[in-house]
């Protein structure tokens, strides 16, 4: 049973460029969330795709979007990158419905200089 | 709106012996679940063990143990026996269980275990 897979795993840009970073949720699961973790402080919620749509969006500017697939699949774009977006970004995957944890993929590493 | 509030930024435990590491919570919410996660220098968020609000037992999970204290809005992670590869962050997490629902994190506190 595949777990969360995010990709890339690190990757490297500079000011003012765009990325598009990937997640493919657990096996079963429909609903996916993004979080984004500076360095030593806690995942902070980006948003969260269920049935193709954004259902909920933390405090991030516009240039933060998603998409989700019908394979529920999902991407996250990051417009116009500014030296403060350096992170790991985080994709979370659950069922809608249940309230029990999230699973995380390892993360995206995105260094911006 | 949701809060975590983790006081600890580091914490150090002898092999063998057991730790708390605190988490108090804020929500009006009545319907809630609390989770703790663990984060290798890795990267992946672990899931170790998830407390209703309205469950009446503390939780546990082999050597973890969630002490739940509703009216003081607290919830402690207690690690038992603790073992080097325990070192790693800890993240108090919490979840209102309605609608389309975020999971808000703490701060965290980097759990270092000495030989």
């Amino acid at each position: 049973d595949a777990g969360v897979t995010q990709s890339p795993t690190h990757l490297i840009k500079t000011r003012g460029q765009q990325v598009t970073l990937r997640c493919s949720p657990k096996s079963g699961h429909d609903t996916v969330s993004w979080y984004q973790q500076a360095l030593g402080q806690g995942p902070q919620f980006i948003f969260q795709y269920y049935e193709e749509e954004e259902r909920q969006r933390g405090n991030f500017p516009d240039r933060f979007s998603g998409h989700q697939f019908p394979n529920y699949s999902s991407e996250l774009n990051v417009n116009a990158l500014l030296l403060g977006d350096s992170a790991l970004y985080l994709c979370a995957s659950s069922l809608q419905g249940y309230t029990g944890e999230l699973f995380f993929g390892e993360g995206s590493r995105l260094t911006v200089l | 709106a949701q809060k975590i509030t983790q006081t600890q930024p580091g914490m150090f435990v002898q092999e063998k012996e057991a730790v708390t590491l605190d988490c108090t919570y804020d929500t009006s919410d009545p319907s809630y679940g609390l989770f703790w996660y663990k984060q290798p220098s890795s990267g992946e968020m672990i899931f170790l063990i998830y407390q209703g609000s309205y469950d009446q037992q503390n939780a546990t999970e082999g050597r973890y143990s969630l002490n739940f204290q509703k009216a003081r809005k607290s919830a402690n992670l207690v690690i038992s026996a603790s073992q080097l590869g325990d070192s790693a962050m800890y993240f108090c997490a919490m979840r209102v269980q309605r609608g389309y629902q975020k999971v808000t994190f703490g701060t965290g506190t980097k759990l270092q275990v000495i030989p």
